[in-house]
């Protein structure tokens, strides 16, 4: 079965190392996408893609950056963590077209302390 | 800038109970209201609306649209306990290529 998967599934880091977490789907979907959830601010869009080489910035990237370089993975870098970081980040990916039901990945939550 | 308002922000409800979930928003270009529900772990899909006054149905969850009022309405009957969960609405916009935007969702408790 076709499925997205993420890793870690949970992550302690220090406050200014990079981290790099992965995201995994075999739906063979375009378009892939990173968020970050937090009380009381639901999902924020960080990044996303819509096809190999193509990375935007969603609305909360700053100090987030991604890189597609086939069509089923998707990582996402925290240049130098900070602990306003510290969330839950999901991936999630969609069939291009008009079609917007996006597939979510089972989370990452990450510490940053 | 899109935006998506649920409400309430939590909802206690008994076994047996009937909700109604609300979901309002404000978006530039309507492609299409979808709903999400989240329990421990990732968001699972439920529903997805593009037109008005058509409902969806899935067992004992429905939703609907109206895109003239600018809301959508996810009911649940005869609640469970499996039924407690967080249930997200989000909306996307034909300017927006496949991005969507989220509420912050409605957290719903079944007590037994």
């Amino acid at each position: 079965d076709a499925e997205i998967t993420q890793s870690p599934r949970h992550k302690i880091t220090e406050t200014g190392r990079q981290v790099t977490l992965a995201c995994h789907q075999t739906w063979n979907h375009n378009n892939m996408f990173w968020y970050r959830q937090d009380l009381g601010h639901g999902l924020r869009l960080i990044h996303y893609s819509y096809g190999v080489q193509d990375t935007n910035k969603g609305e909360v990237s700053d100090g987030y950056s991604v890189s597609r370089s086939n069509t089923e993975d998707l990582p996402l870098t925290l240049e130098s963590a900070a602990s306003s970081q510290t969330s839950v980040y999901f991936c999630a990916s969609s069939e291009a077209g008009t079609k917007n039901e996006q597939y979510f990945g089972p989370g990452t939550r990450l510490t940053v302390t | 800038e899109d935006k998506v308002v649920q409400s309430p922000l939590s909802l206690v409800v008994h076994e047996g109970d009937t909700v109604t979930l609300n979901c309002s928003y404000e978006v530039t270009n309507f492609r299409s209201l979808l709903w999400y529900k989240q329990e421990k772990k990732a968001p699972t899909f439920l529903f997805m609306l593009t037109s008005s006054g058509i409902e969806k149905k899935s067992g004992r969850l429905s939703s609907i649209l109206d895109k003239k009022e600018l809301f959508s309405i996810l009911n649940i009957t005869a609640t469970q306990t499996g039924d407690s969960a967080i249930y997200l609405c989000a909306v996307g916009n034909n300017n927006a290529g496949n991005m969507l935007t989220f509420g912050g969702g409605t957290r719903l408790m079944v007590k037994p």
